[in-house]
């Protein structure tokens, strides 16, 4: 089964500052990997994925993926109060039908 | 855009009790539709996976019988606590995906189950 990690529980960093967000999983048939935002009240929204190994860049997101590791990060560049939410980190697999197993999240707070 | 729509918001129910959640996708089929359950405790657990003309799937301490789910077509999709207890509590989500193997799922705003 699916096992998905983040680090750390909680991040607190200064507007502008550069923020780096962990997330293990254990299965190497993982497929694509994604991050979601979600504020408080509201539901889980996707932000970015990535699939093969490498980096990936979207605006100010840019996420990195090692298959051998288990491992992928999100870096916000430039942070905003706005990114304040909880980030969470999704690993997608097909069992057949397509399984997508989350962390328990990375809560992230940026003082203006 | 794909939007999905959960209700109710938030219900407060005794110990014992039953309740409904619902799920609506506008603007999109909903080929499967996953059910999540986001814990006080932090956790953010699959309850069971709902694919149109499948099976439902479970999760290892997740059953039928708790946890009935209907899926009668691409837009719709239903879920109850059945007999809540204190460890139901938590922020039901349900994520609808289009289908094609992505890994991307839309997700509502959650049905919130207090438990007295």
């Amino acid at each position: 089964q699916e096992k998905v990690q983040q680090s750390p529980e909680s991040l607190i960093v200064p507007e502008g500052a550069m923020v780096s967000l962990n997330c293990s999983f254990s299965d190497s048939a993982s497929q694509s990997i994604w991050w979601y935002q979600q504020h408080p009240g509201k539901g889980p929204k996707a932000l970015i994925s990535i699939f093969s190994n490498g980096n990936k860049k979207e605006g100010r997101l840019t996420v990195y993926l090692n298959r051998a590791s288990l491992h992928v990060s999100l870096h916000i560049k430039d942070s905003q109060p706005s990114d304040s939410a909880v980030y969470l980190c999704a690993v997608s697999i097909n069992y057949g039908n397509e399984k997508i197993t989350f962390g328990a999240g990375t809560k992230l707070t940026i003082k203006p | 855009g794909a939007l999905v729509y959960q209700y109710p918001r938030r219900t407060i129910c005794k110990s014992g009790t039953s309740m409904r959640m619902e799920c609506q996708a506008v603007g999109f089929q909903a080929t499967s539709v996953a059910w999540y359950r986001q814990s006080p405790q932090k956790t953010f657990e699959l309850i069971a996976l709902s694919t149109v003309n499948s099976a439902i799937k479970y999760e290892q301490n997740f059953t039928q019988e708790k946890f009935p789910i209907s899926h009668p077509n691409l837009s719709f999709s239903s879920m109850t606590v059945l007999n809540a207890y204190l460890e139901d509590r938590g922020l039901y989500l349900c994520g609808a995906s289009r289908g094609g193997n992505t890994g991307q799922l839309y997700f509502g705003e959650g049905s919130k189950l207090t438990v007295l």
